[in-house]
């Protein structure tokens, strides 16, 4: 158990929907990543948040919107979806913003999209 | 920009024999580098990283990696393979510096076959 966890597990909507993930990272841990991972393009950086600042952003859609909260439990917003972003979706979370720092995942959402 | 390549998609390996899963990386600057283990249904698990230093990193598992900084490789090793290692492995890789993100390959599955 890496102490992150995810919800839901599991999700099935329709397209033109939206949905939202929620992840809480590991106690004490300030960082929040989310990774998207699907067959064709293996696992895609999303975005970062660090102490409920965005830190950095990679491959996220401008249908996609992330938040990180106080209490550091971070929420990840799909809207308007579509086929293609049926995937599994992670959260990971760190210590630190550590460069060297290893990312603790939680288990996943995994999203279908009929 | 950095990227990780895992040319293999597939690794099949008797048990009881040693495995290599091959990784090779690009980035500016020196590495930080990782593998990373995802049985089915699970997140990913951290198995060992490459900060500084000695260029044989010992990991969980049994699992070791040699960084090789002439052919940017990070090869993931074990002298005898077990079953229980049949899963997907990633390599992943991020800058000393700069806000990159941590950037994954696209995983390579092990086959440990009785």
């Amino acid at each position: 158990d890496s102490g992150v966890t995810q919800t839901p597990k599991h999700l099935i909507t329709a397209t033109g929907q939206r949905v939202t993930l929620r992840c809480s990272p590991r106690s004490g841990d300030l960082s929040v990543y989310w990774y998207q991972q699907s067959l064709d393009q293996g696992l895609q950086f999303l975005i970062q948040y660090y102490n409920g600042e965005e830190r950095a952003k990679g491959n996220i859609l401008e249908r996609f919107s992330a938040q990180q909260f106080p209490d550091l439990h971070s929420e990840l917003n799909l809207s308007s979806l579509e086929l293609g972003d049926s995937a599994l979706y992670f959260c990971a979370s760190s210590a630190r913003d550590l460069r060297a720092g290893e990312l603790f995942f939680g288990e996943g959402s995994r999203l279908t999209v009929l | 920009a950095q990227s990780v390549a895992q040319p293999e998609d597939q690794v099949n390996v008797a048990e009881g024999n040693p495995l290599t899963v091959k990784c090779t990386y690009s980035v500016s600057g020196n590495p930080y580098l990782f593998w990373y283990v995802q049985y089915p249904n699970r997140g990913l698990q951290f198995l060992l990283k490459y900060i500084t230093g000695d260029n044989l990193v010992k990991g969980s598992y049994g699992f070791e990696a040699e960084f090789n900084k002439s052919q940017t490789s990070f090869h993931l090793k074990k002298p005898s393979a077990l079953v229980s290692d049949s899963a997907l492995y990633f390599c992943a890789v991020r800058s000393y510096s700069g806000n990159t993100p941590l950037v994954f390959g696209k995983g390579t599955r092990l086959s440990v076959i009785a």
